[in-house]
């Protein structure tokens, strides 16, 4: 069955500080990723995916993931966090194989960026 | 701005009453999704309409229904509403039938009392 893990709740990140929310994930077949972002009171929106390629995915506001097959991870990272990027954030994944095309999410983890 | 439309952003309602949400896709956007999003079960998939049709179904309830008109807007249908249906109810649209890029709306906040 496929599933999404993020493991933290909460993420407290100091400004200027790198952070990285994790994300795992557990497909059949090839993954397709993707990481959304929630802020207050607003629908999520989307903010990078991985289907094929490089392992590196840039995406935006500065944010970037890694896919990590080996791992089965999918982290979202950025080299400097600032305060405005306090929101929750969602990993997602889907089976390249799924014939439903649908999305798995995780259950999201709040990012607190501190001044 | 995502440029899908839901309406209402909130509403109020009581044990074994019925509402109906409804959601206008970005333009252009022929996929329609509904999710529930609630504190204890996260985000749930409710079901995708493509150009008209059901494209897919998750967790929906059979007290719940949904249809997507020629226009393409969409509405999600709660009938005999209990206290556990309350939560937030997100449209979000896609140009093809493949979830790769969705568009979120703000979603409509149902309070059921």
């Amino acid at each position: 069955a496929q599933s999404v893990a993020q493991p933290e709740d909460q993420v407290n990140v100091a400004e200027g500080n790198p952070l990285t929310v994790k994300c795992t994930y557990s497909v059949s077949g090839n993954p397709y990723l993707f990481w959304y972002v929630q802020y207050p009171n607003r629908g999520l929106q989307f903010l990078l995916k991985y289907i094929t390629g490089d392992n590196l995915v840039k995406g935006s506001y500065g944010f970037e993931a890694e896919f990590n097959k080996s791992q089965t991870s999918f982290h979202l990272k950025k080299p400097s966090a600032l305060v405005s990027d306090s929101a929750l954030y969602f990993c997602a994944v889907r089976d390249e194989s799924d014939s439903n095309y649908q999305l798995i999410w995780g259950a999201g983890t709040k990012l607190i960026i501190k001044p | 701005d995502s440029g899908v439309t839901q309406t209402p952003k909130h509403l109020i309602t009581a044990t074994g009453q019925r509402v109906t949400l409804r959601c206008s896709p970005r333009s252009g956007d022929l996929s329609v999704y509904w999710y529930q999003q609630s504190l204890d079960q996260g985000l749930q998939f409710l079901i995708q309409y493509y150009n008209g049709e059901e494209r897919a179904k998750g967790n929906i309830l059979e007290r719940f229904s949904a249809q997507q008109f020629p226009d393409l807007h969409s509405e999600l249908n709660l009938s005999s509403l209990e206290l556990g249906d309350s939560a937030l109810y997100f449209c979000a649209s896609s140009a093809g039938w493949s979830s790769e890029k969705l568009f979120f709306g703000s979603g409509t906040q149902l309070s059921v009392l």
